[in-house]
């Protein structure tokens, strides 16, 4: 089946250590998205990529960082220099048609709880 | 650094009535916009989704309007069921632009039997 997966579900971090969450999907979507959300909050865009190997900053890049060597894949370092990374972390795509035209909704995977430890 | 944000706004609802939810957005060039549904612990779903050269676009028990000279989205829920309970996002992104796709702050639908 199509769709878009994250990896791992759950993930504990030490203070100064770099760990990398895993978006895989399979949809032959050109455009990919990072989006970190706190309890009780909205979703704020960290890095997006419109087509392999390059990307944009989003919202609340800093201490964050992205490559998109592959179309089907899109993972997301948090770095040491991210003060508070104890988030949900969710990863979607999405199909662009010519134009830039939108020519599907956002698809999300089922996203990453991240806790520092 | 990170700004912190606003606690999502509630909405409380009795079961079998209508809902509806509100979003304003801040983009005068967005023309494409979404509507999620997230239950807790899970991933955004899609519900409907409008383009800005319509005012008006039906589903299965949901209506979505936009109104663009005020900037402004809802989400109608008829006949709102348990299930319905979830927070509700709206998002928006504009054609032929750089594909970002920018999320409102979410509004949580809590539905009292």
């Amino acid at each position: 089946d199509g769709g878009i997966t994250q990896s791992p579900k759950y993930l504990f971090r030490k203070e100064g250590q770099n760990v990398t969450l895993s978006c895989e999907q399979n949809l032959n979507h050109d455009a990919m998205y990072w989006y970190r959300q706190d309890p009780g909050q909205g979703l704020r865009l960290i890095y997006y990529s419109q087509i392999v190997n390059d990307f944009q900053k989003g919202d609340i890049a800093e201490g964050y960082s992205v490559s998109r060597e592959k179309k089907e894949s899109f993972p997301l370092t948090v770095t040491s220099a991210q003060k508070n990374p104890t988030a949900f972390y969710l990863c979607a795509s999405m199909l662009w048609g010519a134009g830039r035209q939108p020519n599907t909704e956002a698809f999300f995977g089922q996203g990453t709880r991240l806790t520092v430890v | 650094g990170e700004s912190v944000g606003l606690h999502l706004p509630t909405l409380s609802v009795q079961e079998g009535d209508n809902s509806i939810i509100n979003c304003a957005y801040s983009n005068s060039a967005s023309d494409y916009f979404i509507w999620y549904k997230q239950e807790s612990g899970k991933g955004p779903q899609f519900i409907i989704d409008i383009r800005s050269n319509m005012d008006k676009r039906q589903g299965q028990r949901v209506t979505v309007l936009l109104n663009k000279t005020v900037k402004h989205l809802s989400l109608q829920i008829a006949a709102t069921q348990p299930g319905d309970s979830a927070v509700y996002f709206c998002a928006e992104t504009e054609e032929g632009g750089y594909q970002k796709v920018t999320f409102g702050t979410g509004t949580k639908l809590q539905v009292i039997p």
